[in-house]
């Protein structure tokens, strides 16, 4: 298995939901990320797991809460976002700083 | 400081012509990565290839090869005899030893291949 899975594909959700991104991987990648992408914009990093331990926060508003469960799972809590946070929320992962990294599809969120 | 940067930020060809994506980057250290991902309309980055400070080979891969100078701090991409699949937005992008498991991308370079 050589793929990350992102779960939902495509999620709308109102400024008071609380809603969670789901990713999957089976590599035994020991690093996992978090990305935001704007339109036309390039991927931003959010948060990097490793070892199942959060090593880095990029100074993310505390509404976007993420969790390592296991090696091979991630999630991102979702709680009163913005409009302004919609955007491609990317997974990914690497086995380490140095190799290219693999992605997930993304989830498409959009907050009304 | 970390940079990357592609000054194309849209090119247009048509099929079967040859077309150099440009990648220049700036870092302080003397040990990175250099990376170069695709992302088709459907969204999913997809990794292509990484480079070693430390390798200056070039590599070439199918109808795709790449061009590591230190001397000019540049990584390009040529994508020779283009098809319409490669129509995509195309990033490069730096890891360096001092910023652990930070990648920074470049702004990305969308290509379109006409038929």
């Amino acid at each position: 298995d050589t793929e990350v899975t992102q779960t939902p594909k495509h999620l709308v959700m109102g400024m008071t939901n609380k809603k969670s991104l789901k990713c999957e991987q089976h590599m035994g990648h020991r690093a996992m990320y978090w990305y935001k992408q704007k339109a036309k914009k390039p991927p931003e990093l959010m948060f990097v797991y490793s070892y199942e331990k959060l090593s880095i926060n990029e100074s993310v508003p505390s509404r976007f809460s993420p969790e390592c469960p296991n090696s091979s799972l991630l999630n991102l809590h979702l709680h009163a976002l913005q409009p302004e946070d919609s955007a491609l929320y990317l997974c990914a992962s690497s086995q380490d700083w140095g190799d290219g990294y693999t992605f997930g599809s993304g989830t498409r969120l959009t907050v009304v | 400081a970390q940079k990357v940067t592609q000054a194309q930020t849209e090119i247009s060809v048509v099929e079967k012509e040859d077309v150099t994506l440009d990648c220049v980057y700036e870092t302080r250290d003397t040990t990175y990565y250099l990376f170069w991902y695709k992302q088709p309309p459907s969204g999913e980055l997809v990794f292509l290839i990484r480079r070693n400070s430390f390798d200056e080979q070039n590599e070439i891969s199918g109808r795709y090869s790449w061009n590591f100078q230190k001397s000019t701090s540049s990584f390009n991409f040529t994508i020779t005899a283009s098809q319409v699949v490669d129509s995509a937005v195309y990033f490069c992008a730096l890891s360096y030893s001092g910023g652990y498991q930070k990648v920074t991308f470049g702004t990305g370079t969308k290509l379109q291949v006409i038929p």
